[in-house]
């Protein structure tokens, strides 16, 4: 049981390149979700999934896309990378969207953008 | 203003202390709140829930104050291993579901 797990761990990109960031989890979640953390800043909601085949914008979405392939895979899509990009990005999970539930986040990824 | 905010520290102190975090919130329509734990360049953990009447879960205790939005943590007899970013995470409705607002996080070095 690895619980959420994200690919790359590491990444240095130059503006105007394209990649996709990779989250799976494995304990039948419904609902997955993709932050950023910045220096001296929470994290912040970027992009969430419900539900399997619903996805919804978050806080911080101008710049992303995402994809929820799958009950299990949430991907997150950066179409032009944008040095304002630069940040570790966290993918999470929880069984619902709901008021008390537990959110069980991956390693992140951590990005550069030159 | 931060939705969520917290005294970044870091609040240094030796083994055995207590230590108390605060952190207020501003959106009075939140109805859960947690502390989360964050090791340096891991990812957040859930340490604890923290429920209206308080609660305790070994040598930590959180507390809410819904008329003040505060919320606070006790860590007593303090360990090495406590060393780490505690972050103060409130939800708010968001559509038909709920997001979780994370504070930027209060850093605690416990030392020998």
């Amino acid at each position: 049981n690895a619980g959420v797990t994200q690919t790359p761990k590491f990444q240095v990109l130059k503006t105007g390149q394209s990649m996709t960031l990779q989250c799976a989890q494995d304990m039948n979640h419904n609902s997955m979700y993709w932050y950023r953390q910045d220096p001296g800043m929470g994290l912040r909601l970027i992009y969430y999934s419900a539900s399997e085949g619903t996805t919804d914008k978050g806080e911080v979405p101008n710049g992303y896309n995402v994809s929820r392939l799958n009950k299990r895979e949430f991907s997150l899509r950066l179409e032009s990378a944008a040095p304002s990009q630069t940040s570790v990005y966290f993918c999470a999970s929880s069984e619902l969207a709901g008021r008390t539930d537990t959110q069980y986040f991956g390693p992140g990824t951590r990005l550069t953008v030159l | 203003r931060k939705e969520v905010e917290q005294d970044p520290g870091p609040f240094n102190v030796p083994e055995g202390a207590t230590v108390a975090f605060n952190c207020t919130y501003s959106n009075s329509a939140s109805q859960s709140f947690f502390w989360y734990r964050q090791d340096c360049r891991k990812e957040p953990k859930l340490l604890m829930s923290v429920y209206s009447s308080g609660n305790e879960d070994g040598r930590f205790t959180a507390q809410l104050n819904r008329a003040s939005q505060y919320i606070s943590l006790l860590i007593r007899d303090s360990k090495l291993s406590d060393s780490a970013t505690y972050l103060c995470v409130v939800n708010a409705p968001m559509d038909s579901s709920y997001k979780l607002i994370f504070g930027s996080g209060t850093r605690l070095l416990v030392r020998p």
